[in-house]
């Protein structure tokens, strides 16, 4: 059964804070994808990864970074958190071709106090 | 700005009828796909159309791609309280739309 896990379901973290959020896939995929979703403006693309070392921004990628040291994980780093970066985080990751299936983790509900 | 737009923006149904969703750009898409995101869940895939005019069925669901590859529908027939979700519609190159809410009362 494939599989996308993302490190925390919910997380608690104090403006300025520095935040890791962690997704590791188990497909040998090559693509990775880090999105946020907010009520009415569905996934909005963060940073994507086609390959280890290489990250690609998406259409919101201020205040944002990420790290792929390896195939299977890709971490996002808020390098310090805003109260406008509550929100969920979903990770996915999908093989080689543009319209393959993304498969998702359960994401991570990020509250920024 | 959704470069996908999705309507309606949620469907409130009864269980056994029938519903329609939409997804609609200005833009040709260069695939389009479904999926399913049930509460507390990452998203699902339900199936990609990749062909103007294509048409796939799915048990109950039947997705539309239209002929200009601009428009999408998902016909989901006799609904049930298992086809309560957020679908959410998807161009790799334009994105997600917002989502279309479906509810469905027992």
């Amino acid at each position: 059964d494939v599989k996308v896990t993302q490190s925390s379901r919910y997380l608690v973290k104090r403006t300025g804070e520095k935040v890791f959020l962690e997704c590791v896939q188990d497909m040998d995929h090559e693509n990775m994808f880090w999105y946020r979703q907010d009520p009415g403006l569905g996934l909005r693309l963060i940073y994507f990864s086609y390959d280890v070392k290489m990250k690609e921004k998406g259409d919101i990628p201020e205040g944002y970074s990420v790290s792929r040291e390896k195939k299977e994980r890709f971490s996002l780093i808020l390098e310090s958190a805003s109260t406008n970066q509550t929100s969920m985080y979903l990770c996915a990751s999908s093989g080689g071709f543009s319209y393959n299936e993304q498969f998702f983790g359960p994401g991570t509900r990020l509250t920024v106090l | 700005t959704q470069l996908l737009e999705q309507s309606p923006q949620f469907l409130s149904i009864q269980e056994g009828e029938n519903l329609t969703v939409y997804c609609n750009s200005s833009s040709v898409f260069s695939s389009l796909q479904w999926y399913r995101q049930e509460p507390g869940e990452g998203p699902v895939l339900l199936v990609t159309v990749v062909t103007g005019g294509e048409v796939k069925k799915l048990k109950r669901l039947t997705f539309q791609f239209g002929d200009a590859r601009k428009d999408s529908s998902l016909h989901i027939t006799a609904a049930q309280p298992g086809d309560t979700g957020l679908y959410l519609c998807n161009d790799y190159k334009l994105s997600f739309g917002a989502g279309t809410t479906v509810t469905v009362r027992a």
